[in-house]
């Protein structure tokens, strides 16, 4: 069975610009969760996903959002980039039952300079 | 309310026992355990339920004590591949789907 993909890997960005990263989950997952991950801040919950319907959000600015296809794959977009955004997006896959493990994907390490 | 977890940061020697403990002020309803690398996405260890038993594999095992809302991670016998971050994520309401991760304990095995 294939894990979780993400795409890009890397990205490099400047400040203002928006970005879109992309979130495969296992085949027959139905749950995407996003995380932001950085030094200062661990590891934080921006949202989840779940039958194409955002069910839970975090703390985050309105510049973050998401949106879930009919297949399960996700994406978030980022817009309007600040030198903070710079961080690890872990993308997490899931049954959506409760009680299951969440599998992570290799993330998107975003720089904005 | 993030979980605290204790220690920040473990040195042993390969062979030598490790507790990593991860506790929260608020109901749990399953705490979960990843171990990461440097540079990789956090890798799925195990998950605790309320009210579930004592979870364990190989000689990585945990406990959640449901009166304190602590969970503990055993590592037994440690190996040089054990060596990483580890990271508590916390569930407060069955099926929210939403982990709040502790700050993570940075475990360090030293031939």
């Amino acid at each position: 069975k294939a894990g979780v993909t993400q795409t890009p890997r890397y990205l490099i960005k400047t400040r203002g610009q928006q970005v879109t990263l992309s979130c495969s989950p296992i085949s027959g997952h139905r749950s995407v969760s996003w995380y932001q991950q950085t030094p200062g801040q661990g590891l934080q919950f921006l949202f989840e996903y779940f039958s194409e319907t955002q069910r839970n959000k975090g703390n985050f600015p309105g510049r973050f959002s998401g949106r879930q296809f009919s297949n399960s794959r996700s994406e978030m977009n980022v817009s309007t980039l600040e030198l903070g955004d710079s961080a690890l997006y872990l993308c997490a896959s899931t049954s959506g039952s409760p009680g299951n493990e969440q599998f992570f994907g290799p993330g998107t390490r975003l720089t904005v300079l | 309310q993030q979980p605290v977890q204790s220690p920040q940061a473990v040195i042993l020697r390969e062979g030598e026992d490790a507790v990593i403990n991860c506790s929260s002020s608020k109901a749990l309803y399953s705490v979960h355990w990843y171990r990461q690398k440097h540079g990789e996405a956090p890798v799925f260890l195990m998950i605790l339920l309320k009210g579930g038993e004592q979870k364990g594999h190989d000689k990585i095992s945990a406990s959640f004590n449901e009166k304190k809302q602590q969970s503990s991670l055993y590592l037994t016998a440690s190996q040089l591949s054990y060596s990483g971050t580890y990271f508590c994520g916390t569930e407060q309401l069955r099926g929210a789907q939403k982990l709040v991760f502790g700050q993570g304990t940075r475990l360090t095995i030293n031939p």
